[in-house]
């Protein structure tokens, strides 16, 4: 069975432009979750869907923002990019049932110049 | 506001020993305690788990400790190998993953 895909894996931007990121989740998995890895900071949750709809959010500004399809496959935007912005955006593909394990696409390696 | 602590950003241990990696959480109502470990360049792969009805999950070399009063949780690794030199995550699942900051795991040879 086919693992998380994420695309792309390393995308370079300039300060103020905006970028789109893309999951699709292991088939059958209806929850994508987004994380932000940065040094020193670990995994930050960002926000979950589920079926379409976000069902979790994080503390992260409205610049970051997200969405699903009917196929489960998800898409994650953040607009008007800042310096701090540059991370490693993890997406994690899971059941949506609790207590249960989520599984980890390779991540897309943003840089903002 | 950290949910998930990791104190201890970095270990390094000798080959054929024990690796003890530690994280503490703060609230009581999570029911469901994850480790993963993470390779530069990569996703973190899950490793193993633990509900909160138990208080010892094993998995081959890997044991997973949760002491509820205190809050905190361990992994053992039995004996470490240096493929095992990694970043260590912990983790627990309430409505959405809450992740520590991690701890980077050195196994000499």
């Amino acid at each position: 069975k086919a693992g998380v895909t994420q695309t792309p894996r390393y995308l370079i931007k300039t300060r103020g432009q905006q970028v789109t990121l893309s999951c699709s989740p292991i088939s059958g998995h209806r929850s994508v979750s987004w994380y932000q890895q940065t040094p020193g900071q670990g995994l930050q949750f960002l926000f979950e869907y589920f079926s379409e709809t976000q069902r979790n959010k994080g503390n992260f500004p409205g610049r970051f923002s997200g969405r699903q399809f009917s196929n489960s496959r998800s898409e994650m935007n953040v607009s008007t990019l800042e310096l701090g912005d540059s991370a490693l955006y993890l997406c994690a593909s899971g059941s949506g049932a609790g207590n249960t394990e989520a599984f980890f696409g390779q991540g897309t390696r943003l840089t903002v110049v | 506001d950290q949910q998930v602590k990791q104190n201890s950003p970095s270990l390094s241990v000798q080959e054929g020993r024990i690796s003890i990696l530690n994280c503490d959480y703060t609230n009581s109502m999570f029911d469901y305690f994850l480790w993963y470990k993470k390779y530069p360049a990569e996703g973190p792969t899950f490793l193993i788990s633990i509900s909160s009805i138990k208080d010892k999950n094993e998995d081959g070399r890997f044991t997973v400790f949760l002491n509820k009063s205190a809050k905190h949780l361990s992994l053992h690794i039995v004996p470490s190998q240096p493929g095992d030199s990694a970043v260590y995550f912990c983790a627990n699942t309430g409505n959405q993953f809450y992740f520590g900051t991690g701890t980077s795991l050195t196994v000499i040879p």
